[in-house]
Parts: C-alpha cells; structure tokens; sequence
C-alpha cells in the first residue's frame, strides 16, 4: 500500500529549530517528486518545498534560506529542517508525492500531516 | 506571482449540481488539479490534468478549463461532497499555487 507517515512536529519556541520527517512505503522516495505543504489554522493550503527525482530543490519565498528539504534513499524517508521559526510558520504540515509532465504537477498521495506550532 | 481565485463559499441541494471555480489569468494555457478537503483530513487528489480522474473518484466528478476559468463541477451532489475545495497550478515562476479554497456546503 502507497503511505505516507509524517513525525516531528511539536511546540516549538520562536527561532528555534524542528525536522520534520515523512517516512514512505509502497514507492521509492528518491524516484519521484516530493512536496511538503502546510495548512496554517482556519487557512488554506500553501506550498512549502518540492524536492525533484534529480534532486534539485525548490522553496517558497516565505520559507527560503530558513527552510530546507532533503531525502534519505536509504531510510525511503524526505525530510524538512526548519530553521528560525516564526510564529507565522505554525501550520499542520503535510508531505505528499508529486507527479511532474508536461508542463504540469500535482500531488496524488498525502500523509495525514503533522502539526507545528511556533509560540513561547 | 501567480494568482488563482476561489469563490470562499458555495452552496447546493442535494441532488443538484455544483460548480466551483477557480479564476487564473490565462489558465487555460495551464493544467489545472482539483483536491477535496474534508475537516481534519489530509487532502484528496479528486481531479487532475483538468478533467481527469484519479480511480476510486466518482464519475460524479468533473472538471473544465477554459480561457480564464476552471470549473470543478459535481453532479447530484450528495452530503458527503461537503468539504473544502482546492485548485492548483504549477507556474514555472511561482511553482506550485493553490487556490484559496472554496467551502462547499449541503443544503
């Protein structure tokens, strides 16, 4: 079965740092896009990180320089290192694997998501 | 950036149609993907490509993309439709862009 098991969230005061992490079963990590997104109370969805096959690594401009996404083949595991939290980046965070084609990517399997909250 | 709007709300009957759009500029140039949120749920992936459906999602599920509009359209809508709806695009200047969602309610 195609999973996907997010851990790592916690309180977290502001400017510190957390890794979350997001363990997959069913498919190979390292063979396909993946993306981490989050979900701020009450908001919607927004895009953080994507992380190619190839291995290039993208951010949104909220997030960049202080956030960084990265994958163990090994462990079939993608991670995110959040740097210098803010309260802004208090969000449920979901990993999901992205499918990327012509000129085209979405995201077709989701964990359940893990919670952060950045607060003192 | 790009921009993708969503109306925050739309309500409909039972047995009813309802159509939920997503307004971009120029998005019939792009593919546009559709994912339903249930309260407390990770989202789902229910229409992709602009009109293409993952397996397992109703026939009930459609969707539309034209000019500056994509529409999400679900037929005979039954009460467990009732959920948060998103639409997406990957730019390649933003990368990817959700809509701000749109909160489907069951009359």
């Amino acid at each position: 079965e195609v999973q996907l098991v997010e851990t790592g969230g916690g309180l977290i005061q502001p400017g510190g740092s957390l890794r979350l992490s997001c363990a997959a079963s069913g498919f190979t990590v390292s063979s396909n896009y993946m993306s981490w997104v989050r979900q701020a109370p009450g908001k919607g969805l927004e895009w953080v990180s994507v992380i190619y096959s190839g291995g290039s690594t993208y951010y949104a401009d909220s997030v960049k320089g202080r956030f960084t996404i990265s994958r163990d083949n090994s462990k079939n595991t993608l991670y995110l290192q959040m740097n210098s939290l803010r309260a802004e980046d208090t969000a449920v965070y979901y990993c999901a694997r992205g499918v990327l084609f012509a000129r085209a990517y979405y995201m077709d399997v989701w964990g359940k998501g893990t919670t952060v909250t950045v607060s003192s | 950036s790009y921009v993708l709007t969503q109306p925050p709300s739309v309500s409909v009957a039972p047995g009813k149609t309802a159509r939920i759009t997503c307004g971009g500029n120029n998005i019939g140039s792009k593919s546009v993907h559709w994912y339903q949120q249930k309260p407390g749920q990770a989202p789902v992936l229910v229409i992709y490509y602009d009109s293409d459906r993952p397996s397992g999602i109703p026939e009930r599920f459609s969707g539309s993309n034209s000019g500056n509009t994509a529409t999400l359209t679900i037929s005979r809508v039954e009460a467990g439709d009732e959920a948060d709806y998103y639409c997406q695009v990957w730019d390649s200047s933003s990368d990817v862009v959700f809509g701000g969602g749109t909160k489907l309610t069951v009359l």
